[in-house]
């Protein structure tokens, strides 16, 4: 089946450590993208990968850090400057140009 | 500033009855307009895409959404709900600079009455 997947699923630690949050897909996209989604509120870009190493900055890049060493992985890591890390992320991917994104289950990160 | 906004933030129907999510967004998203449903703890799925082609756009599940520049909306219908939809959906607009970028609107939340 092609698709994208997250993992973990769920992700529990403790403040001041950084943490990796994985994102595979099999879709043959170019493009990925990490979101953030708080409650009750839309998602906002993180960062975003148009081709195999390089990345851009979103809207909301500060405290996150991201690779893309490979067409199909585009891991984020939540660093410990990032304030408010408890969230639950989402990564997605698509085509080359004005197309949908396709989305993964998603990880939600709690940080004490 | 661009935006896409979802009239309601709640929306609750009976099951059987139809469903009405409201849209309207800044008038620089055109071609590109999604509409997307996320259930609880789990990612979202494409539910229809708008891209000039058609105003009235067919999605997964029953659901339609129809493109009125005029009033510079895309509302999403279904004529009968189902317990399934239950959900929260978003409206979404995308620009195209080099890269696509979405923008999402603060979603709806569907809650359907047996």
């Amino acid at each position: 089946d092609g698709g994208i997947t997250q993992s973990p699923k769920y992700l529990f630690r403790k403040e001041g450590q950084n943490v990796t949050l994985s994102c595979e897909q099999n879709l043959n996209h170019d493009a990925m993208y990490w979101y953030r989604q708080d409650p009750g509120q839309g998602l906002r870009l993180i960062y975003y990968s148009q081709i195999v190493n390089d990345f851009q900055k979103g809207d909301i890049a500060e405290g996150y850090s991201v690779s893309r060493e490979k067409k199909e992985s585009f891991p984020l890591t939540v660093t410990s400057a990032q304030k408010n890390p408890t969230a639950f992320y989402l990564c997605a991917s698509s085509r080359q140009g004005p197309y949908e994104q396709y989305f993964g289950p998603g990880t939600r990160l709690t940080v004490t | 500033a661009q935006s896409v906004t979802q009239l309601d933030s709640h929306v609750s129907v009976s099951e059987g009855t139809p469903v009405l999510l409201r849209c309207n967004y800044s008038s620089s998203y055109s071609p590109s307009l999604f509409w997307y449903v996320q259930h609880p703890n789990k990612g979202l799925q494409l539910l229809l895409k708008y891209t000039s082609a058609a105003t009235l756009v067919k999605g997964i599940n029953g659901f339609e959404a129809e493109f009125k520049k005029s009033e510079t909306s895309f509302h999403l219908t279904k004529p009968s709900a189902h317990m399934s939809d239950a959900a929260e959906y978003f409206c979404v607009g995308g620009k195209f600079q080099g890269a696509q970028k979405l923008v999402f609107g603060q979603g709806t939340r569907l809650t359907i009455n047996p």
